[in-house]
């Protein structure tokens, strides 16, 4: 079965400091992989996509099929990006796996 | 545009009772998803229309579970009997998908269940 890991549950860093949620998949064919958020009361949206290769809100992500990672990464952490990030996995068919999600805090 | 709509927001039932939820996805998006949301887990999908036929129904569980996509517009998701393990926010999502991945998904704010 396919499967993502997000291994974090809660991941705290002070303003300014480098941030990395990390995520993990296992699928047998080529993955497409999403970042979604969800900031304190709103909806679940998307944050980005690996095949665009995109920076959104000043976050990357890579996907390295030799580790089966997509780690979400961003150089200097706003108090703004406080939220809950989930990584998700489409099996086919715009069929989401969605992980367990990680809450990222960025404190003052 | 406006975005998905999802009602009722919040439910509070006891075990073995039914109840209904609604959605109404965004306009002229094909596909549609219902997803279970239990406290501290990701979202689990339970099913996935494409216009009104369903597409993957595999993981919902159909002895008490059945949901509806008539005239492949609005939704309707029903639990009847819930169980204590049903407590969780269900969540709606449409997409324009037609074929070709595309990977976004728009959601609804979610109706929670709290099944006593």
């Amino acid at each position: 079965a396919q499967r993502v890991t997000q291994p974090e549950k809660l991941l705290s860093v002070f303003k300014g400091a480098p941030v990395e949620l990390k995520c993990n998949y296992s699928y047998s064919g080529s993955p497409e992989l999403f970042w979604y958020v969800q900031y304190s009361r709103q909806r679940l949206q998307l944050l980005l996509r690996h095949i665009s290769r995109e920076s959104i809100k000043g976050f990357t992500a890579d996907l390295n099929k030799g580790e089966t990672s997509f780690h979400l990464k961003k150089p200097f952490a706003q108090e703004e990006d406080s939220a809950m990030y989930y990584c998700a996995l489409d099996e086919y068919g715009n069929k989401l796996v969605f992980g367990a999600g990680t809450i990222l805090r960025v404190k003052s | 545009e406006a975005g998905v709509a999802q009602s009722p927001r919040y439910k509070i039932i006891e075990k073995r009772q039914s109840v209904a939820f609604w959605c109404n996805p965004i306009s002229g998006h094909a596909t549609l998803y219902w997803y279970q949301q239990i406290l501290g887990q990701g979202p689990k999908l339970l099913i996935q229309f494409q216009n009104n036929g369903v597409v993957d129904d595999s993981q919902l569980p159909k002895d008490r579970f059945s949901a509806e996509r008539l005239k492949g517009v609005d939704s309707t998701l029903k639990i009847q009997p819930a169980k204590l393990e049903d407590s969780a926010v269900y969540l709606c999502a449409s997409s324009q998908y037609s074929g070709g991945p595309t990977g976004e998904l728009f959601f609804g704010e979610g109706s929670r269940l709290t099944v006593l």
